[in-house]
Formats: C-alpha cells, structure tokens, sequence
C-alpha cells in the first residue's frame, strides 16, 4: 500500500498571505496526485488532478505541483473560505487502493 | 444534476452488521466504478473499498477485507456495502464517491453527503 504522508498537520497563516502545503509518497506515484479540500460537515471537494491541473471553477489562487514522491499545493492570497482541511490522494496504484494522506487544516492566524 | 444519496447508518453493536446504500440519480450508474471513503470523527479521509461499473471486480481496504463487501444493482441505480464483524475503530461518517470521468476509478468530482455509522455497546 503506498503511503501518503501530508505536513504539516496544522498550518496557520494570515488572510492574504500564501499558504504551502506538502504531501510526499511512500513510493511514487508518477503525476498521478489529486488535492481535496474538505470545510466542516460538508464532503471533500476536488481541487486537483493530474498533480497540477486545476478542477472545474478552482479558483486560479489554488496551484500545485510535483512528480514522483513530493508534492506541493500552493493557495495565494487567502481567502476567508480558504480556511479548511485539505487531503492530498494518489491514484497511481493498481488494484485502485487509491490512499489519502492523512490532511493539512489551514488554520488563520 | 448528479446527486449520491447514501442511507442506512445507526448504532450498531461490536459484532453486529449494517448495510448501507447510496442511491444515484442524474447519471448512468453502470458507466461508473464507485467508491466508499470513511472519515472516523476527528480523523482524515480513509478509502475503503471500490467496484467496477458491471460489479464484476472489487477491491477492499486490508483494514475491512474479509468483513465488508461492495456491490451495485445498476437497475436499482444503487450501491451497497455490506458491513459484517463491526468494530468500534469502524465508526465513521461513511461516503459513497464518483469519479468525475467513466474512465477513472478516482478523481472523485461527486459525494453523497455521508451516512454516520457509530459502533458501541
């Protein structure tokens, strides 16, 4: 099973400024990388796919990238909706045991 | 409008058995491999298990293999786990997922908005 290991856990920034957050691969994955993000009581929202593509109507702030085993998801300028759980998941395994990292909650600061 | 209705969650005892089922509307269900993803309270997002559009071929996470099964009556637009031997590390908000495309198995573009099983004595 490939392993995803996001970081940090708790990331605190201030609105405006820039957030980075990282996923890594326990082995890798290609570009075979997607982002969620999650707000409270709500399901998970895909926000990339293809390590760098953005989803249908993300905001162009929401880029990521990356290839193999390191991967960065990169939100400018925060915005006050910006504030949730994110999830890094890899799709690259066959049978399709399609593993979450463990989430990054972007908190303000 | 796609839309993924999941039902059938509650309390259970350790041991006990619960079937949960999402019902689908406003796509061809057998187009698409689906999905069941867990979140435990408080905790991330765990795939759990996955089936082919046709029911044909099925994958488990090693942590329900054994106890759960996945399955989908396509006339009935609906898919089911099965969920047998439960334990209280199963306690989670279960969420039936679709890949946005009829070729992927993730890229999960749609949810169903989640069933709460709780396993306690």
């Amino acid at each position: 099973e490939i392993v995803m290991t996001q970081s940090p856990a708790t990331l605190s920034v201030s609105p405006g400024e820039r957030a980075t957050l990282s996923c890594r691969a326990s082995q890798s994955v290609s570009s075979n990388l997607a982002w969620y993000q999650q707000k409270p009581g709500q399901a998970p929202r895909l926000l990339i796919y293809g390590a760098s593509t953005r989803a249908t109507d993300i905001p162009a702030r929401f880029s990521a990238s990356g290839s193999g085993t390191e991967f960065t998801l990169t939100i400018s300028s925060l915005q006050s909706e910006d504030f949730a759980l994110y999830y890094c998941q890899q799709y690259n395994s066959w049978p399709p045991r399609h593993t979450f990292g463990q989430g990054t909650k972007l908190e303000i600061k | 409008e796609v839309q993924l209705l999941e039902s059938g969650g509650g309390l259970v005892q350790p041991g006990g058995s619960l079937r949960l089922s999402c019902a689908a509307s406003g796509f061809t269900l057998r187009s698409y491999a689906m999905t069941w993803v867990r979140q435990a309270p408080g905790k991330g997002l765990e795939w759990v298990s996955a089936i082919s559009g046709s029911g044909d071929n099925t994958y488990y996470a090693d942590s329900v293999q054994g106890r759960f099964t996945i399955s989908r009556d396509n006339s009935k637009n609906t898919l089911y786990l099965q969920m047998n031997s439960l334990r209280a590390e199963d306690t989670a908000v279960y969420f039936c997922a679709r890949p946005g495309s009829s070729t992927s198995w993730s890229l999960f573009g749609y949810w169903g908005q989640g069933t709460l099983v709780t396993v306690s004595s």
